[in-house]
């Protein structure tokens, strides 16, 4: 049973637009969250995180929204760029695990 | 170098063969971590290494041992594999035991 759950394999987006990727967990013990981006043959890249005290963390045009009712978090690019095309991972923890949980990632294309 | 390196990028290995991968981080962290990402799948970690002590072993098949001679390098040892083991193998590191972790680019391993 999948903890971290992101939805939608993929998204298209015209340049200029705004991304909004989704992704949503189950385990209420889970108090940081993380976003991870991805190039096709690298590792993934640490994007932007955020605590669960916080409900938004933003980050030049990357914004992180934490829903803790709804067990529900987003990334908002805006305005998206060709650039931004990548496999995006949203990624949970909590204070009693030891190991950060991802999900099974979201392919971002941005169109020119 | 900095940041987190992988050797090699590419391996193709047949069932019998032993092979080892290499990881090396430059940026002074005490934690080293193994993944594997295989298609649609979300990331899974199979090691974490700590002080250079291995502290979590997911249930991981013996026919990969790894190993942390210091801070500095993990070595992921294989042999006897199964074509179902091609994936990426990506390979992080953290200042101690947080939540933000550093990738390498990844070895993509083809099992035949």
């Amino acid at each position: 049973d999948q903890q971290v759950k992101q939805n939608s394999p993929s998204l298209s987006v015209q340049e200029g637009r705004i991304s909004i990727l989704n992704c949503d967990y189950t385990n209420s013990m889970f108090d940081y969250f993380l976003w991870y981006k991805k190039y096709p043959a690298e590792g993934p890249t640490f994007l932007i995180s955020i605590s669960s005290i916080k409900d938004k963390n933003e980050d030049g045009r990357f914004t992180v929204f934490l829903n803790k009712s709804a067990k529900h978090l987003s990334l908002h690019i805006v305005p998206s760029q060709p650039g931004d095309s990548a496999v995006y991972f949203c990624a949970a923890s909590g204070a009693s695990y030891d190991k950060v949980i991802f999900g099974p990632g979201t392919s971002l294309s941005v169109i020119p | 170098e900095t940041g987190v390196t992988q050797t090699p990028r590419h391996l193709v290995m047949g069932m019998t063969n032993k092979k080892s991968l290499k990881c090396e981080q430059h940026l002074g962290h005490n934690a080293m971590y193994w993944y594997k990402q295989s298609a649609k799948k979300p990331l899974e970690l199979m090691f974490v290494y700590s002080l250079e002590e291995r502290v979590e072993n997911n249930s991981v098949p013996s026919r990969f041992s790894p190993e942390c001679p210091n801070s500095s390098h993990l070595f992921l040892h294989l042999h006897t594999l199964q074509p179902e083991d091609s994936a990426l193998y990506l390979c992080a590191s953290s200042q101690e035991y947080t939540e933000t972790q550093y990738f390498g680019p990844g070895t993509r391993l083809l099992v035949l």
